[in-house]
């Protein structure tokens, strides 16, 4: 089946500092989405793409769908407290209508 | 526009009792799906329904697993008889669905239930 490998797996930054993370995938996906996971809440969605090579912001957070549509990248820039969390990022295949394929996640601890 | 409800939010059982736990997707979404998610890692897709139809449940454990959406709206997720390896979050999210154009990926998550089996 699918699989998505999400890195890194925890980040530790201090307040102000940017950040970067990755998802690669085994197989070619459609569609990516990024999701921030609050302790005892849901995941929320921050960021979707649907074509290669695309480019999306949503404030401070900037992801792309990598050309190879194998891999996308999320990025934050000037982190605060508040950005603490896990994040995940899922992808969706052409044959799975709907499914969704999740990473194992990025836990984001900041620093004040 | 209110977001996906579901209840309880916490349930503590003993190993080989019943549970059972309640979604109500966003007004207007069409499709519904469970997923469960072991401290640690990503949410697993249990179950998918498009309606009251059931798309995809290739991961539901049927034997223990079961879940409906009767009327195409709420939807219920039962565990009959629980193990321990199934403690868990119980999280529901619900999307526009088919044929309504683009974001037809974009899942909407509620808060979670916390199963806790004993």
């Amino acid at each position: 089946g699918q699989q998505l490998n999400q890195s890194p797996q925890s980040m530790f930054i201090q307040e102000g500092e940017d950040v970067s993370m990755n998802c690669t995938s085994s197989s070619i996906f459609n569609t990516w989405l990024w999701y921030k996971q609050d302790p005892g809440e849901g995941p929320v969605l921050l960021i979707a793409l649907y074509k290669a090579g695309e480019l999306t912001s949503n404030g401070r957070l900037t992801a792309q769908f990598g050309i190879t549509r194998k891999d996308s990248f999320l990025n934050i820039s000037a982190s605060i407290p508040s950005d603490v969390g896990i994040y995940f990022c899922a992808g969706a295949g052409g044959t799975s209508y709907g499914k969704l394929t999740f990473g194992q996640g990025t836990i984001l601890t900041v620093h004040p | 526009e209110a977001g996906v409800a579901q209840s309880p939010r916490y349930k503590i059982i003993e190993k080989r009792q019943s549970v059972a736990f309640w979604c109500n997707p966003i007004s207007g979404h069409a499709t519904l799906y469970w997923y469960q998610q072991i401290l640690g890692q990503g949410p697993k897709l249990l179950i998918q329904f498009q309606n009251n139809g059931v798309v995809d449940d290739s991961q539901l454990p049927k034997d223990r697993f079961s879940a409906e959406r009767l009327k195409g709206v709420d939807s219920t997720l039962k565990i009959q008889p629980a193990k321990l390896e199934d403690s868990a979050v119980y999280l529901c999210a619900s999307s526009l669905g088919r044929g309504r154009g683009r974001p037809y990926n974009e899942q909407f998550f509620g808060p979670g239930t916390r199963l806790t089996v004993l």
